[in-house]
């Protein structure tokens, strides 16, 4: 069973700090891995999503990497801003189309 | 497109009665997923339609759970009866379905339900 941890649990950081993201999970024969943002009451938007067969993916201040042999992805934020103040959800997708999630890094960008 | 469109956004219920959670995907889309999320075990799979036949509802928790999709832009997910650890935020999300497992899920906004 795919289980997939993210650390930290949260993350306080200056304004304009460049900061990464951690995603684990235990089973490599995955198809994709993405990132999400959750805003306190709203869905989930997806960020970026990174193939099984690609090491990164690149979206403005954001960058994603993935390593399946060493089951790790991170999610580097460049310049950050209060307004990337959310949860970053890191969801890793299997050969049954499931979505396994971690449980989130809340993450705060103090002006 | 107004993205997938979830009612009611809060539902506040009593122990025992029905609790019907409402859906429309994003229009084209052919999957669909209902999701819940709670503190303790995060974001959880609970069914998963595609061109309206559900796959998979290994994810649904008991039998008080059922899920239906009439017509490819609407879904609903009911609960009958309801208890209070059904208490959580059920999201509905769709992907276009022709490479699910290659693709971006678009989230709703989330039905957040509190069973007293």
């Amino acid at each position: 069973k795919q289980e997939v941890t993210q650390i930290p649990a949260a993350l306080s950081v200056p304004e304009g700090e460049n900061l990464v993201l951690n995603c684990s999970f235990t089973d490599s024969a995955i198809y994709n891995l993405q990132w999400f943002r959750q805003d306190p009451g709203k869905g989930l938007t997806s960020l970026l999503l990174i193939q099984s067969s690609q090491r990164e993916q690149t979206s403005g201040r954001l960058n994603a990497s993935l390593d399946k042999s060493s089951g790790r992805s991170t999610l580097y934020i460049a310049a950050s801003q209060p307004g990337d103040s959310a949860t970053y959800l890191c969801a890793v997708g299997g050969s049954n189309y499931k979505l396994t999630f971690g449980k989130g890094t809340l993450l705060t960008v103090n002006p | 497109d107004a993205g997938v469109i979830q009612s009611p956004r809060h539902e506040v219920t009593e122990m025992g009665q029905e609790v019907t959670l409402r859906c429309k995907p994003i229009s084209g889309h052919n999957s669909l997923f209902w999701y819940r999320q709670t503190m303790m075990r995060g974001l959880e799979l609970l069914i998963y339609f595609n061109n309206n036949v559900p796959i998979d509802d290994s994810g649904m928790p008991e039998d008080r759970f059922s899920a239906k999709m009439p017509n490819a832009s609407f879904s609903t997910l009911k609960i009958q009866p309801s208890e209070p650890r059904d208490s959580a935020v059920y999201f509905c999300a769709s992907s276009r379905g022709t490479s699910v497992n290659q693709e971006t899920q678009y989230f709703g906004p989330g039905t957040r339900l509190l069973v007293l």
